[in-house]
């Protein structure tokens, strides 16, 4: 699905690295999500951002920072990278609809190896 | 958000329904249930999701049982790009994340 975009797509990058994933989104979502693969298991939540202004932890926030840039726009910072950040990174959207459901928008993800 | 279980793999001739159960015997009474699916480590794909009520889209249909306590996802003509992970995931209105557990390997064979 086009609507969320990532760059890059892949990544291999050298420990104590900095490098930032970004994320861009044309559904018109207030709502932007970071979270991280690794092989075999389940997604974790980074960070989320409910608007512009807001930016909240999850549940493997260290190491980590983002940077909410506009409402299209949603960054993933790792200030220095270690082996143990390689995995595949997914941003998602979804909109906010007060009391009912807002499902979440995966983007294609970034595959980032830390060497 | 509560607990779910699936089995870990099933296998479904192309063709016909796959029909993907859910355990959430600890589910709430303002929890959703999801279903995504992931096609070889491609972003996860939302495919549908119900409260109470069976739900059907142009992908799925979701069936979950009175109590709520499970449900099973039904892919009615399965095709061979239907092979992949299907999670379940049970979610409060409005949470801030999807807890996505090992899922369900879907083999969809010729």
């Amino acid at each position: 699905d086009a609507d969320v975009t990532q760059t890059p797509r892949n990544r291999i990058t050298k420990t104590g690295k900095r490098i930032m994933l970004e994320c861009s989104q044309t559904k018109g979502h207030d709502r932007m999500y970071w979270y991280r693969q690794d092989p075999g298991l389940g997604l974790r939540l980074i960070y989320y951002s409910f608007d512009v202004k807001d930016i909240n932890k999850g549940e493997i926030s260290d190491g980590y920072s983002v940077s909410r840039q506009a409402q299209a726009k949603f960054s993933l910072s790792l200030e220095s990278a270690i082996p143990n950040q390689t995995a595949l990174y997914f941003c998602a959207t979804s909109e906010n609809r007060g009391g009912s459901s807002d499902t979440q928008y995966f983007g294609p993800g970034t595959r980032l190896t830390v060497l | 958000d509560a607990k779910t279980t699936q089995p870990t793999s099933m296998d479904c001739a192309e063709g016909r329904a796959a029909n993907l159960p859910c355990n959430h015997s600890t589910i709430s009474g303002n929890e959703y249930v999801y279903w995504y699916r992931q096609i070889h480590s491609q972003g996860p794909q939302y495919i549908i999701h119900g409260l109470k009520n069976n739900e059907t889209n142009e992908m799925a249909s979701l069936i979950i049982t009175e109590d709520r306590k499970s449900s099973t996802l039904i892919l009615p003509h399965a095709t061979l790009r239907d092979t992949a992970v299907y999670y379940c995931i049970v979610r409060v209105v409005n949470g801030n994340k999807l807890v996505f557990g090992a899922g369900t390997i879907l083999r969809v064979k010729s």
